[in-house]
């Protein structure tokens, strides 16, 4: 089955620490993001990338970086610089500026 | 700019009636409209969306929403709610052009038996 798969589901880090989470699609979708979910604030964009070796800053890109090598993977890392980075992060892909978003089931991460 | 509203935290709505989740939204030239939902860690779910043509658009699950441009709102909606309806639901829009979608603070819709 086509779709996206985002790993781990669940995420520790201790402070300091540099983490990257894993997305991958078979979609052969073009476009891919990232979002930060935080309980009533809805999602919020981080980056996306809408060709190979090409990506934007969203609206909350500061402490987080992206790699965009291969069409199927969009890795985010987040990095120390991220001073609040507990949240559920979703990633998704769409393939025309005509159709919205296909998701992956998200990953949580917590600092410890 | 472009952003959505989603007026209500909350929704509570006792099964069998129906229901309204309420959205409105901002956006310059014509927008593209998607209702979401999400169930307890998980991803998002496609429901339906507005590209153009009809008003009423019919989606997954028996929900639909209307398309209203000069109130510029896209209320979900749906004639007898079930208890498995219960979750999270996103309003989202984009204009044509534009790649990113602005997704709304979400609406928790609770169906009480």
């Amino acid at each position: 089955d086509g779709g996206i798969t985002q790993s781990p589901k669940y995420l520790f880090r201790k402070e300091g620490q540099n983490v990257t989470l894993s997305c991958e699609q078979n979609l052969n979708h073009d476009a891919m993001y990232w979002y930060r979910q935080d309980p009533g604030q809805g999602l919020r964009l981080i980056y996306y990338s809408q060709i190979v070796n090409d990506f934007q800053k969203g609206d909350i890109a500061e402490g987080y970086s992206v790699s965009r090598e291969k069409k199927e993977s969009f890795p985010l890392t987040v990095t120390s610089a991220q001073k609040n980075p507990t949240a559920f992060y979703l990633c998704a892909s769409s393939q025309t500026m005509n159709y919205g978003y296909t998701f992956g089931s998200g990953t949580r991460l917590t600092v410890v | 700019a472009q952003s959505v509203a989603q007026p209500e935290d909350q929704v509570n709505v006792a099964e069998g009636n129906p229901l309204t989740v309420k959205c409105t939204y901002s956006v310059s030239g014509n927008p593209y409209l998607f209702w979401y939902v999400q169930y307890p860690n998980r991803g998002l779910q496609f429901l339906l969306k507005y590209i153009t043509g009809d008003n009423l658009v019919k989606g997954s699950y028996g929900f639909e929403a209307e398309f209203n441009k000069s109130q510029t709102s896209f209320h979900l909606k749906k004639p007898s709610a079930l208890v498995s309806d219960s979750a999270l639901y996103f309003c989202a829009v984009k204009r044509l052009g534009n790649e990113k979608l602005t997704f709304g603070t979400g609406t928790r819709l609770t169906i009480i038996p």
